[in-house]
């Protein structure tokens, strides 16, 4: 009940492709959800912190929106690039606590 | 402006040892978390902190201590380490609300094999 979904589990796109992903959590007592860049041999690093029904972020070439009465998220990439290869996380809070997806890896080919 | 410090990096234990996981931060965050990361899981929450004095259980508990004396600082306690518990861990802070509105920092990471 408490489970965040992620996928696809893994990705592999062709450099400049634009792509997406999912997160869908449960939609009730929903506080926040985050997005998290987590590059090999490093720590994640927050990309988005969403909280309200339909908000869109944007940084740079990713963009996020959220629909917290359905529960779900999407991540964006456009026209991806091999920096952008990484494992991208999702989490749900709900008060105090998150609970994390298993994360999609993206692997941008040159 | 150091961030989340974790130490030890790597760590190899004998089953039945125990020993302290180190976390600081200097950012002044009421909010201090340990998760650990499995192979095919999600991070799952340990144990966290609200601030200096407090702290609560998360996802997986058992089998670890917490103490939250001053802001800065987060040590997560293992007490009789199990082959279970080789994971890698991390630390991670944010500024506290009950809406999870701001994002976490997190540490480096520790990798804890016990065997």
């Amino acid at each position: 009940i408490l489970n965040v979904e992620q996928s696809p589990q893994s990705l592999h796109v062709q450099e400049g492709d634009s792509t997406n992903f999912t997160c869908s959590f449960p939609s009730s007592n929903f506080y926040a959800l985050h997005w998290y860049r987590w590059e090999t041999a490093k720590s994640p690093e927050a990309l988005f912190v969403m909280t309200l029904n339909g908000d869109e972020k944007k940084k740079g070439r990713i963009s996020a929106t959220l629909n917290t009465k359905e529960g779900y998220s999407y991540l964006y990439i456009k026209g991806s690039q091999p920096e952008d290869s990484a494992t991208y996380l999702c989490a749900r809070n709900t008060g105090n606590q998150f609970y994390f997806g298993t994360g999609t890896s993206l692997t941008v080919i040159p | 402006n150091a961030g989340v410090t974790q130490t030890p990096k790597f760590q190899v234990l004998k089953t039945g040892q125990s020993m302290t996981l180190q976390c600081a931060q200097d950012m002044n965050h009421e909010y201090m978390s340990w998760y650990r990361q499995d192979p095919g899981m999600g991070l799952r929450l340990i144990h966290y902190s609200v601030g200096a004095g407090i702290t609560d259980q998360g996802e997986v508990p058992n089998g670890y201590n917490v103490s939250r004396s001053t802001t800065e600082d987060f040590p997560l306690r293992l007490l009789s380490a199990a082959p279970s518990q080789t994971s890698v861990y991390f630390c991670a802070s944010s500024y506290v609300t009950g809406t999870g509105s701001y994002g976490y920092t997190f540490g480096s990471g520790t990798r804890l094999t016990v065997v």
